[in-house]
């Protein structure tokens, strides 16, 4: 069965650290992978997706920046934090069949002080 | 543009009683599908229930059931006989496909409380 894990659950960070948020695949080959954030009380905002090695689109100009090195990672990072990067990043996987719905990891929230 | 809307940021209800979450959709495409997601204060994202632009019934799922207006562009969400581990945010959510994008965006949600 497909898994999808993230790390790590809780992290917080001085304004201006860099920021390294990773997620993994199991189970599945070329899944779509997706970072969302969710800022508190507020609604999911899709930051990143892609399709494949090396392939990122970006949803939203911001401080953060996706990368995809192998086929069942994906990784979020920033090179300084800003107190607005402050949230809850969950990562997604697409499942290609049935309905079609994203499968998600258990999320990471970022304190940045 | 593609658009999804939750225009209750909080609900309460009580146990036993059906309950009805609203979410209002914004696309020009013929084909797309929506989901509803519930959200624990866990933080995990639980999928409830799905329903797709053709399809003529409304979909459910136990207590769970979508009530589906096309024309109006709604998708609500219908909770029957709620129950305290009902109290969770909800999301409404839009499948998106055109070209090589294919993603879900999500409204804004709604914390539901259930009380005894």
């Amino acid at each position: 069965s497909q898994t999808i894990h993230q790390w790590p659950a809780t992290l917080v960070q001085p304004v201006g650290s860099p920021l390294s948020l990773e997620c993994t695949v199991e189970g599945t080959s070329n899944p779509n992978l997706y970072w969302y954030r969710q800022a508190a009380g507020r609604g999911l905002q899709l930051l990143f997706y892609s399709v494949g090695i090396g392939q990122i689109s970006s949803e939203v100009p911001q401080n953060l920046s996706a990368s995809r090195p192998q086929d069942r990672q994906f990784i979020l990072s920033s090179k300084k934090l800003l107190l607005s990067d402050s949230g809850f990043y969950l990562c997604a996987w697409l499942s290609v069949r049935g309905t079609g719905e994203l499968f998600f990891g258990e999320g990471s929230r970022l304190t940045v002080l | 543009a593609q658009k999804i809307t939750q225009t209750q940021p909080g609900m309460f209800v009580q146990e036993k009683e059906a309950v009805t979450l609203d979410c209002t959709y914004d696309t020009s495409d013929q084909s797309y599908g929506l989901f509803w997601y519930k959200q624990p204060s866990s933080g995990e994202m639980i999928f409830l229930i799905y329903q797709g632009s053709y399809d003529e019934q409304n979909a459910t799922e136990g207590r769970y059931s979508l009530n589906f207006q096309k024309a109006r562009k709604s998708a609500n969400l219908v909770i029957s006989a709620s129950q305290l581990g009902d109290s969770a945010m909800y999301f409404c959510a839009m499948r998106v496909r055109r070209g090589n994008t294919d993603k879900l965006i999500f409204g804004t949600g709604t914390r539901l409380q259930v009380f005894p």
